[in-house]
């Protein structure tokens, strides 16, 4: 059973603020990484994925994947009202399912 | 920019009634996806679908569930004898071929409420 772990929050920022969200994993076969964002009521929205260990940037978004650690990160830079939503970790392994974490809520400040 | 379409958005039933959840995956995708939330809880997998056959299912995707692509287009999940704790949210998801294969890309839900 693949388990996926995130601090709930809510995790409350200013806005213009950096927004760093934490993500384990227990599954060391693990192979692809994926953030998505859910806003209340609302389905799951890709922001970003990740395949190999390190650093990628997307706009305002960067996601650090260690899998060393098991640990896989989302950064969100000069954080804006809008992005106040529940932040999603999923991981896959060969069969492509996504596991999801429970989600952390964040909140941004303005 | 293409995107999974869900209907209905809203689906009430009573206990015991049969259901069907429909989609219309992304149209180059060839693998897909159900997915439930209950209220508060998080995104649990139910079943993944390709090649006209289940590629694998959970334990909740019980005997009550059944799958089916009926066209080129529809993917539709079938809830035959609906219980109370049915009532969630349900996703359909969908994710391409090559270079992209698990990215996998949310339809905006169907809300099942159950009575």
């Amino acid at each position: 059973q693949k388990e996926v772990e995130q601090n709930s929050g809510p995790l409350s920022v200013p806005e213009g603020a950096i927004a760093s969200l934490n993500c384990t994993y227990s599954d060391r076969g693990s192979q692809s990484f994926f953030w998505y964002r859910q806003y209340s009521g609302k389905s799951p929205e890709l922001i970003m994925f990740i395949y190999s260990n390190g650093d990628k940037e997307d706009g305002r978004f960067t996601a650090q994947l260690n899998k060393a650690s098991q640990y896989v990160s989302l950064l969100i830079r000069d954080s804006q009202p809008s992005d106040s939503a529940t932040y999603l970790c999923a991981v896959t392994s060969n069969d492509y399912k996504l596991s999801f974490g429970a989600g952390t809520t964040v909140t941004v400040r303005a | 920019e293409p995107e999974v379409t869900q209907t209905p958005s809203h689906q009430v039933t009573q206990m015991g009634q049969e259901v069907i959840l429909r989609c219309v995956p992304i149209s180059n995708h060839l693998y897909f996806y159900w997915y439930r939330q209950i209220l508060g809880q998080k995104v649990e997998f139910l079943v993944s679908f390709y090649n006209n056959e289940i590629s694998e299912k959970s334990e909740i995707f019980d005997d009550q569930f059944s799958v089916e692509r009926p066209d080129g287009s529809n993917f539709t999940l079938k809830i035959r004898s609906t219980k109370l704790e049915d009532s969630a949210m349900y996703f359909c998801a969908s994710s391409g071929k090559t270079g992209d294969t698990d990215t996998q890309y949310f339809g905006p839900g169907t809300r099942l409420t159950v009575l």
